[in-house]
């Protein structure tokens, strides 16, 4: 079992629309938890952070948190064409030495 | 803002060659991390580092080794350059204590032929 699951996509959605990207996790320990998301060619830029069970809430993305599901994703509301990217899920390691894990990356396309 | 810089975008070496990779952040961060990234198993840990003169091997180290000898400056060194070390390099740092929200270089693309 892959420590952080993504699913690759691409997930296509049309402009406007609530885009909802989905990440699991296996360390249970875990407590902090994050989205990057990468432009082809470039690197990947942090967006959202969370530590918290529930929502956090930042512009036109909502971070959801379920540590007894494991369970992390991204909502983007009002997708906008300039979203397309690949959005990656990443999760701290529970063991204490700042370690990050990262999924493999879910591919957005936003259609116009 | 936060600054990461990578001294190469491109680079092209041969098979053998000793290859340096340098990273410098101007944030006074203590972690400092390399990745690879290859098409299907995202990014990897070879090496990261938490302070000067320390460091800890990620998940892949075979074939690689570190430097930091200052704090700004994380150096990732291949001994023999091998074809199967062609990658997308990342370099990332983080302030401990800041839940390591990470920021990353524009990355060095390395082709070993």
């Amino acid at each position: 079992q892959k420590e952080v699951e993504q699913n690759s996509g691409p997930l296509s959605v049309p402009e406007g629309a609530i885009a909802s990207l989905n990440c699991t996790y296996s360390d249970r320990g875990s407590q902090s938890f994050f989205w990057y998301r990468q432009y082809s060619g470039k690197s990947p830029e942090l967006i959202m952070s969370i530590y918290s069970n529930g929502d956090k809430e930042d512009g036109r993305f909502t971070a959801q948190l379920n540590k007894a599901s494991q369970y992390v994703s991204l909502l983007i509301r009002d997708s906008q064409p300039s979203d397309s990217a690949t959005y990656l899920c990443a999760v701290e390691h529970s063991g204490g030495y700042q370690k990050v894990t990262f999924g493999t990356g879910t591919k957005l396309q936003v259609i116009p | 803002d936060v600054k990461v810089t990578q001294s190469s975008r491109y680079l092209v070496k041969r098979t053998g060659e000793k290859v340096f990779l340098e990273c410098v952040q101007d944030m006074d961060h203590e972690n400092m991390f390399w990745y690879r990234q290859d098409p299907g198993l995202g990014l990897r840990l070879i090496y990261f580092s938490y302070d000067v003169k320390m460091k800890e091997k990620g998940d892949i180290p075979e074939g690689y080794s570190v430097s930091r000898e200052k704090k700004e400056r994380f150096s990732l060194i291949l001994e023999s350059a091998s074809t199967n070390q062609t990658s997308m390099y990342l370099c990332a740092s983080s302030s401990l204590g800041e839940a390591n929200e990470q920021f990353f270089g524009p990355g060095t693309r390395l082709t070993v032929l």
